[in-house]
């Protein structure tokens, strides 16, 4: 079965230091990956997703994860923090199956950033 | 594309009350996803369609839910006699086949409080 276990489920960081959200999964086939950001009361939007192909991956306002197969790793990046980025983290897997592809998620980070 | 919409945002209730939400999906995406989403919990899987079929349902989803999509469109989950453990965060996500790195778009939820 698949998991995702994102460690530390609250990050503090100073506006405009860097940003690492940490995600490790487990599945038995070659997985997708994808991060997903919340802002309280709304549904989650799409930061970045791996498929296959090169292991880094940059997504939008400047997030990039980086596929690591040896770790079971997808680490969240960002060089600077903004105060715009305060919310909360998904990262979460799913497997390509015949009928659907049902992500199953992590708990979340909820990263705090301070001025 | 217009994104994904829900109908209500919010919906309070009193204990074994039914509720019914409504999905609207991005037109022509032909899989639809529901999922449920627990304070401090990342989302959990707990139906889906392709086209009109109800393909999967999850073990969370016990004899009281029960989900339509009757002409391949909007969807509607529809929870009977409520229960206080129902009380959660509903989102709805579509996609669309045919791609390999599938891509679920979330709705913004409908965020259910259960008295």
């Amino acid at each position: 079965a698949q998991s995702v276990t994102q460690l530390g489920s609250h990050v503090s960081v100073s506006e405009g230091a860097l940003v690492l959200l940490r995600c490790n999964y487990s599945s038995s086939v070659p997985p997708y990956l994808f991060w997903y950001v919340q802002y309280p009361n709304q549904g989650l939007q799409l930061l970045l997703k791996y498929t296959t192909g090169a292991t880094l991956v940059k997504g939008i306002n400047g997030f990039e994860a980086e596929f690591k197969k040896s770790e079971t790793s997808f680490h969240l990046t960002k060089p600077s923090a903004h105060m715009s980025d305060a919310a909360e983290y998904f990262c979460a897997v799913s497997e390509i199956a015949e009928y659907g592809n049902k992500l199953v998620f992590g708990a979340g980070t909820i990263l705090r950033v301070k001025s | 594309d217009t994104g994904v919409s829900q109908d209500p945002r919010h919906k309070i209730t009193k204990r074994g009350q039914n509720v019914t939400f409504r999905c609207d999906p991005i037109s022509e995406h032909n899989r639809l996803y529901w999922y449920r989403q627990t304070l401090g919990q990342g989302p959990e899987f707990l139906t889906y369609f392709q086209n009109e079929a109800q393909l999967e349902k999850s073990r969370l989803l016990s004899d009281r839910f029960s989900a339509e999509r009757p002409k391949g469109s909007f969807s509607t989950l529809e929870i009977q006699r409520t229960e206080q453990g129902d009380s959660a965060m509903y989102l709805c996500a579509s996609s669309r086949t045919g791609l390999s790195q599938e891509t679920q778009y979330f709705g913004p939820g409908t965020r259910l409080l259960v008295l």
